[in-house]
């Protein structure tokens, strides 16, 4: 079973719809639980990040994580053709040398039609 | 805001060629990561550095890859004779803090394509 995994879609929605993001899991020792947005031949960027079970929001996006389901979302309401681009889920795992490393989801691509 | 930025942007190498990727961290960042995405897959750790050592690497970290902080400043990976499954998108991730409150922060990457 691997680690993380996020269906890689593509998505496509029009303006305005809701656009629900999904990863599940199935190690337990993951630690933060990221959302990071990528556009084509970019570097990640860093959308929201959460610790514990239970919703985080910011403006028009919500990070929900559900530890025991092994289960974490990303909610974007109100969508825009800005919004377009590939969702990473990522997890943080700590390792020996003090540090963390993140075990990255394949990537959703999202497409937002005007 | 602050950022990673990376050096160069596109590099093209022939097949056992030495190539080194730059990074220039955050400053006050304390722990430095490689990552590479090949092309179509996952984003996968390749190394965390910290205080001058290597903290963790994967198995993708073999003899050939090595990193480096020089000068205090930049953050290197050296290739030390590129394959062509080496081809891929580098990034570099730089933190703040150590533990679990902060988050990386990734540069925009180097796209490495061996001949």
């Amino acid at each position: 079973q691997k680690e993380v995994e996020q269906d890689p879609g593509p998505l496509s929605v029009p303006e305005g719809a809701i656009v629900s993001l999904n990863c599940t899991y199935s190690n337990s020792a993951f630690q933060y639980f990221m959302w990071y947005r990528q556009y084509s031949r970019k570097g990640p960027e860093l959308l929201m990040y959460t610790y514990s079970s239970g919703n985080k929001e910011d403006g028009r996006f919500t990070a929900q994580v559900d530890k025991s389901s092994k289960y974490i979302s990303l909610f974007i309401r109100d969508s825009q053709p800005s919004d377009s681009a590939t969702y990473l889920c990522a997890m943080s795992l700590p390792t020996q040398g003090g540090s963390e490393k993140l075990v990255f989801g394949k990537g959703t691509k999202l497409t937002v039609n005007p | 805001e602050p950022e990673v930025t990376q050096t160069p942007s596109h590099q093209v190498t022939q097949m056992g060629q030495e190539v080194i990727l730059r990074c220039v961290p955050i400053s006050n960042h304390l722990y430095f990561y490689w990552y590479r995405q090949i092309l179509g897959q996952k984003v996968e750790f390749l190394v965390s550095f910290y205080n001058n050592e290597i903290s963790e690497k994967s198995e993708i970290f073999d003899d050939q890859f090595s990193v480096e902080r020089p000068d205090g400043s930049n953050f290197t990976l050296k290739i030390r004779s590129t394959k062509l499954e080496d081809s891929a998108m580098y990034f570099c991730a730089t933190v703040g803090l150590a533990g679990f409150t902060d988050t990386q922060y990734f540069g925009p990457g180097t796209r490495l394509t061996v001949l």
